[in-house]
């Protein structure tokens, strides 16, 4: 069975900073790997995803996510944090099988971006 | 396409009333599936269905929970009866097979008084 793991309940960020949102996993086989966003009352919204290929992902808003296969980990990245970045961030994991849709998601990762 | 749909947005009732949670996945999506998100445990899966097919319900919380799917384009959530702990959001999301992420709808809040 997957699993992920997001450490951190909280980061905080001063504005212009460069910001990290960690995320490890565990699954079976090769993992697909996503990055989704969640804004006060609203749903979770993707960001970006890792299937296979380069292990430098970039996604939307300016967020990019490396896939790192021997730590097992999918950390989201941003060079220059945004105040309007502050929201809580979702790392979530399935297997590759063909028939495989159970996506586990993390707890979440509360990212405040201070000015 | 409209996303994914869900209603109401917020729903508030009385403890002991039934509640039905409704959504609209997107067109040609063949799976749809219902989380569950509170401030202590996260998000969790309840359900999700395949082409209008259950495939796993092991995370409904019991029995007062329901869920159908009758055709492609509508899925319900159902809690009867209804109790104070079962305040959340719920969400409903749709994918298609493959190497695909997932569309979230933007959640029914409940709250049960």
């Amino acid at each position: 069975a997957q699993s992920v793991a997001q450490p951190e309940d909280q980061v905080n960020v001063a504005e212009g900073n460069p910001l990290t949102v960690k995320c490890t996993y565990s699954v079976s086989g090769n993992p697909y790997l996503f990055w989704y966003v969640q804004y006060p009352n609203r749903g979770l919204q993707f960001l970006l995803k890792y299937i296979t290929g380069d292990n430098l992902v970039k996604g939307s808003y300016g967020f990019e996510a490396e896939f790192n296969k021997s730590q097992t980990s999918f950390h989201l990245k941003k060079p220059s944090a945004l105040v309007s970045d502050s929201a809580l961030y979702f790392c979530a994991v399935r297997g590759a099988l063909w028939d495989n849709n159970d996506m586990r998601f993390g707890a979440g990762t509360r990212l405040t971006v201070k000015p | 396409d409209a996303g994914v749909i869900q209603s109401p947005r917020h729903e508030v009732t009385e403890m002991g009333q039934e509640v039905t949670l409704r959504c609209k996945p997107i067109s040609g999506h063949d799976y749809l599936f219902w989380y569950r998100q509170t401030m202590m445990r996260g998000l969790e899966l309840l359900i999700y269905f395949n082409n209008n097919v259950p495939i796993d319900d092991s995370g409904m919380p019991e029995d007062r929970f329901s869920a159908k799917m009758p055709n492609a384009s509508f899925s319900t959530l159902k809690i009867q009866p209804s109790e104070p702990r079962d305040s959340a959001v719920y969400f409903c999301a749709s994918s298609q097979q493959g190497k695909h992420g997932y569309t979230f709808g933007s959640g029914t809040r409940l709250t049960v008084v």
